[in-house]
């Protein structure tokens, strides 16, 4: 298996601009997470789904931001309108239950100027 | 409420000695514990995980982890480091949420 898939891998926007950040989990898992790493704030689930579903968007800092999940191997992350304080790594990961290892994507080094 | 804490924050060791890094949880039950490291640039890696039954733990690269019920600890160790073992690593704890701990940057010098 090719592991977590995200694009792109590094996005430089300018402020009030929207962003999109793509995710392909691992194929049969059911479990799928964004979380954000930032030196402030350190690694931060943002929201995750089960079966395609949102479960908990606590973490979700905005209404800026928004997530799908079409399907059991895409998902996206939109933020609209991008701020400078939006900067930092997203990473997805996903899962094959609810508790048990995750695996992560690359991340996507997202700069907002 | 429950939590991972990581209280060492930078870790400088020699190559070819041994490493332990420290995490302590809280959490009433048995907690589903893991390791992740990072090196710069990348995403994280899983190392090893507890979910019950042996507390010591083998994982990847040649780490292991031992659960301490008693202590609320699960400390990660090496003994003997690698010039590549430089980067980030996270002790994680799920309550099918996974929080992490602040993470521990380990140096290795020559």
């Amino acid at each position: 298996d090719a592991g977590v898939i995200q694009s792109p891998r590094h996005e430089v926007t300018e402020m009030g601009q929207e962003v999109t950040l793509r995710c392909k989990p691992i194929s049969g898992h059911d479990y799928l997470f964004w979380y954000r790493q930032t030196m402030m704030r350190g690694l931060e689930l943002l929201i995750y789904f089960n079966n395609n579903v949102p479960i908990d968007d606590s973490g979700m800092p905005e209404d800026r931001f928004s997530a799908k999940m079409p399907n059991a191997s895409f998902s996206t992350l939109k933020i609209q309108p991008s701020e400078p304080r939006d900067s930092a790594v997203y990473f997805c990961a996903s899962s094959s239950g609810s508790r048990s290892e995750q695996y992560f994507g690359p991340g996507t080094r997202l700069t907002v100027t | 409420a429950q939590s991972v804490t990581q209280p060492d924050i930078h870790i400088t060791v020699s190559e070819g000695a041994s490493l332990e890094l420290r995490c302590n949880y809280s959490y009433g039950a048995t907690p589903y514990l893991f390791w992740y490291v990072q090196s710069p640039g990348q995403g994280l890696q899983l190392l090893l995980k507890y979910f019950s039954g042996d507390t010591l733990v083998q994982g990847i690269k040649g780490f292991e982890a031992e659960f301490k019920r008693s202590q609320s600890s699960f400390n990660l160790r090496k003994p003997s480091v690698h010039w590549s073992d430089a980067a980030e690593y996270f002790c994680a704890f799920n309550d099918y949420k996974l929080s992490f701990g602040a993470g521990t940057t380990v140096t290795v010098r020559a």
